[in-house]
């Protein structure tokens, strides 16, 4: 069965300073990598996605995350945080059949920025 | 506007007491799906359709029933609610079934069952 985990539950950052938001995967196959962000009372926005290829991929505002298969890790960084950047961050994982339907999300990482 | 709506956004309700929850797509996505969000959990599947008519279990189904009978429509109901069904609710669809695009939220309905 695919899993997603996230390690991080809290993670506080000053602002301007950089971030990494850890994603660790279990699938049995090359999956298909998301990172979704929520900002407060919002749904979900997608921030960026990782299907094949190179395997550091640009996101919007600024996000990047890069696919390390070795390590079943698709982390996700940022170089300068801004305080717009607080929020509930969400990996997931959908499969690679596209014949199959489900979507695995992670617990989620709340990021606050400190001024 | 593309977009996912989901009606209604926020209810409460009692033990037992029937209800569907809407959604609806503009961007003609063959894929929809629904999640509960409750703290700690992150967001977990409930019910997911591939197409009309072609709808399967998530990882939570207990509780719920869904129907896809328009590919716009994807509606969630609940015959007999029960007070651990509080939660946060978000629909989604994506362009093609499966994982292998983005799936975008509706705005999420919050429900509370006394």
């Amino acid at each position: 069965a695919q899993s997603v985990t996230q390690p991080d539950i809290h993670i506080t950052v000053s602002e301007g300073a950089s971030l990494e938001l850890r994603c660790n995967y279990s699938y049995g196959a090359t999956p298909y990598l998301f990172w979704y962000v929520q900002s407060p009372g919002q749904g979900l926005q997608l921030l960026l996605k990782y299907f094949s290829g190179d395997t550091l991929v640009q996101g919007i505002k600024g996000f990047e995350a890069e696919f390390k298969r070795s390590q079943s890790s698709f982390n996700l960084r940022k170089p300068s945080v801004h305080w717009s950047d607080a929020a509930e961050y969400f990996c997931a994982v959908g499969p690679a059949n596209t014949n199959a339907g489900k979507s695995t999300f992670g617990d989620g990482t709340t990021l606050t920025v400190k001024p | 506007e593309a977009q996912v709506t989901q009606n209604p956004r926020y209810l409460i309700t009692v033990t037992g007491k029937k209800l569907t929850v809407t959604c609806s797509q503009n961007m003609n996505h063959e894929y929809m799906s629904w999640y509960r969000q409750d703290p700690g959990l992150g967001l977990r599947q409930i019910y997911y359709s591939m197409n009309v008519e072609v709808t399967d279990k998530g990882d939570v189904p207990e509780g719920y029933k869904v129907s896809r009978k328009e590919k716009r429509n994807f509606p969630l109901i609940l015959e007999s609610p029960s007070p651990n069904q509080t939660s946060l609710y978000f629909c989604a669809s994506s362009l093609l079934p499966g994982g292998t695009y983005e799936q975008y939220f509706g705005p999420g309905t919050r429900l509370t069952v006394t």
